[in-house]
């Protein structure tokens, strides 16, 4: 168990639908990153949050939204589903949000869009 | 395009043979770090390298940032069945602003 807890494990949904997952920090990590894994990409950096504020942002989709909320635990949104959105979601902790940090991960979120 | 580019894509080997994967990228890292990714879970760190021409080892296991930090290097010596697993080098540089950026990875495959 590496302290980082995500939910859903697994998520299946169907296209245009909306699913939230969700992501408890390590404790005593102050800042989250969304990833997101795919055969052909590879895992994506989606955005990272430090504290409750947004930190940095990488290849997401203006559909996709996520925060960071006063107890650190953190949300992202997807909406307006895919069939190319399926993939695992990556949430990630760090004890703070600069540069050469060491990231510990969750187990991810599967989802399935049919 | 990948800012890092990690070859060889897919590796399968015997145990006990030797392996390298690589790691490299036309921009300069601050650091590197190579992480390992069993199915089913997440990426777990392995080493961080900071300094230019640095060496460091855990076990059988050799990683070296090149001179220049703009590539790297993981050895795997007499590799064994639990070694199997998704190798992802990863890095921050001015251009990836403070995210850490991860390459696609080696998939590593070894049998008894």
């Amino acid at each position: 168990d590496s302290g980082v807890t995500q939910t859903p494990k697994h998520l299946i949904t169907a296209t245009g639908q909306r699913v939230t997952l969700r992501c408890s920090p390590r404790s005593g990590d102050l800042s989250v990153y969304w990833y997101q894994q795919s055969l052909d990409q590879g895992l994506q950096f989606l955005i990272q949050y430090y504290n409750g504020e947004e930190r940095a942002k990488g290849n997401i989709l203006e559909r996709f939204s996520a925060q960071q909320f006063p107890d650190l635990h953190s949300e992202l949104n997807l909406s307006s589903l895919e069939l190319g959105d399926s993939a695992l979601y990556f949430c990630a902790s760090s004890v703070t949000g600069a540069g050469a940090n060491v990231l510990t991960f969750g187990a991810g979120s599967r989802l399935t869009v049919l | 395009t990948q800012l890092l580019e990690q070859s060889p894509q897919f590796l399968s080997i015997q145990e006990g043979e030797n392996l390298t994967v690589y790691c490299n990228s036309s921009s300069v890292f601050s650091s590197l770090q190579w992480y390992r990714q069993e199915p089913g879970e997440g990426p777990v760190l392995l080493v961080t390298v900071v300094t230019g021409g640095e060496v460091k080892k855990l076990k059988r296991l050799t990683f070296q940032f090149g001179d220049a930090r703009k590539d790297s290097s993981l050895h795997i010596t007499a590799a064994q069945p639990g070694d199997t697993g998704l190798y992802l080098c990863a890095g921050t540089s001015n251009q990836a602003g403070t995210a850490l950026i991860f390459g696609k990875g080696t998939t590593l495959s070894v049998s008894s």
